[in-house]
């Protein structure tokens, strides 16, 4: 079936550093793909999301890369702090009418981040 | 604070309990969701509400019986449980389920089932 995965489960930066967290897709119908970060405790926060007429999107210190071409999605952190310690999770959903993954929001596995100060 | 309120936190039940886990949203969305999250595992859909209206069961054990009196509030009732059912139970809402608008999620109930 469809899927989203990660490339790296565990991910460690130095305070201050940039962070980039990677994710494939597989579904080609996917229209439209969401970053969550879980704390230990906690449910998944909305961090950012993209839609696929677009190939990048920026927030508040992070950035999110779309490469529909080869099914590739990022999560850019700038000057990472400590707060930044999480799992982060890509999501993504396919809002065009038709196929069994319409609607649905799929989740890949996560990758934890930790930042040392 | 997320805007969906999950309660309680945590639950340990026997597997001849029946036991209800509670969500509330106060966001004004359309749409209700039961996410169940396990180890190493991603999160698993369990089922999906749409304006009170049930619109994806996502082969769920018939143990785990959901229930959505108002877009605002979702159940999830649990009886005879088993131990592999130990998890963290996700509620989400959304403005609609189909289109593109993120879920918000709660902090989550923690079930253990002895």
């Amino acid at each position: 079936g469809e899927s989203v995965g990660l490339h790296l489960p565990t991910l460690s930066v130095q305070e201050g550093d940039n962070s980039i967290i990677n994710c494939a897709y597989s579904n080609s119908a996917s229209d439209y793909f969401i970053w969550y970060k879980q704390e230990s405790g906690k449910g998944p926060q909305f961090i950012i999301d993209i839609r696929s007429n677009m190939d990048k999107r920026q927030g508040q210190r992070v950035t999110v890369l779309l490469n529909k071409t080869v099914k590739h999605l990022s999560l850019q952190i700038a000057a990472t702090q400590p707060g930044d310690s999480a799992v982060y999770f890509c999501a993504e959903k396919s809002a065009s009418a038709g196929g069994t993954s319409y609607g649905k929001l799929t989740f890949g596995q996560g990758t934890i981040l930790t930042v040392h100060p | 604070e997320t805007g969906v309120t999950q309660t309680p936190r945590h639950l340990v039940m026997g597997m001849t309990n029946k036991k209800s886990l509670k969500c509330e949203q106060h966001l004004g969305h359309n749409a209700m969701y039961w996410y169940k999250q396990s180890a190493k595992k991603p999160l698993e859909l369990m089922f999906v509400y749409n304006f009170k209206e049930q619109t994806e069961n996502n082969s769920v054990p018939s143990r785990f019986s959901p229930e959505c009196p108002n877009s605002s509030h979702l159940f999830l009732h649990l009886h005879t449980l088993q131990p592999e059912d130990s998890a963290l139970y996700l509620c989400a809402s959304s403005q609609e389920v189909w289109g593109l608008s993120p879920l918000h999620f709660g902090n989550g109930t923690r079930l253990t089932v002895t």
